[in-house]
């Protein structure tokens, strides 16, 4: 069964640094999530691609986090600087329809990325 | 904009005893609404979902949720837990033409042998 893959599973970096997390959504699928779950709280959309585009980054802070997805395909999310508060899961998700149909599709998610900012 | 809200924050249920997990939502029509589990460590798994019609949904693992217009509600039941049902719950609702869904905080579920 195709799953979504993310890298790494587990990152640990120190506040001020870069990091990045990167996220293969299953074959095919054309819409790819990203979510911020914070420890006890349920995912928070960050941003959506409709294939290479973004389609709603609003949640986003952009001073500090860009989110790519060059070729329609893999995308990849970054930090920097970044800060204690952005210690959590960091979730893909990917869904096979296009804009329009999204909120009646399934979303697949990966295993998520648990970021610790000392 | 819709929200969600789960009451319980932690249910613990014993091996073999019925389940039900309490989902209210927030939206001025009718909502989609999702279930999904997330196991420790893991990313999250549909259980099921409703868009229309029959109000009675039936979803993976044995799960079924019930949509109640007057109640607001989308509860999720099981009649009989098993060990690897132990994990968080959420609830989720989206909107037609809204791309967009809004998670609840979650319950997490506890089984006792």
């Amino acid at each position: 069964e195709a799953e979504v893959a993310q890298s790494p599973r587990y990152k640990i970096t120190e506040k001020s640094q870069a990091v990045a997390f990167w996220c293969d959504p299953i074959s095919g699928h054309a819409t790819l999530y990203w979510y911020r779950q914070i420890l006890g709280q349920g995912p928070e959309l960050l941003v959506q691609f409709q294939d290479e585009s973004v389609v709603d980054d609003s949640q986003l802070p952009k001073d500090r986090f860009s989110a790519e997805r060059l070729k329609g395909v893999d995308s990849t999310l970054k930090i920097q600087p970044a800060e204690l508060g952005d210690s959590a899961m960091y979730l893909c998700a990917s869904s096979p329809t296009h804009f329009g149909t999204a909120s009646t599709d399934t979303q697949y998610f990966g295993p998520g990325t648990r970021l610790t900012v000392l | 904009a819709q929200s969600v809200t789960q009451p319980d924050i932690h249910i613990t249920v014993s091996e073999g005893a019925s389940l039900e997990l309490r989902c209210n939502y927030s939206y001025g029509a009718t909502p989609y609404l999702f279930w999904y589990v997330q196991s420790p460590g893991q990313g999250l798994q549909l259980l099921l979902k409703y868009f229309s019609g029959d109000t009675l949904v039936q979803g993976i693992k044995g799960f079924e949720a019930e949509f109640k217009r007057s109640q607001s509600s989308f509860n999720l039941r099981k009649p009989s837990v098993h060990w690897s049902d132990a994990a968080e719950y959420f609830c989720a609702v989206g909107a037609p033409n809204d791309y967009k869904l809004s998670f609840g905080a979650g319950t997490t579920v506890t089984v006792r042998a």
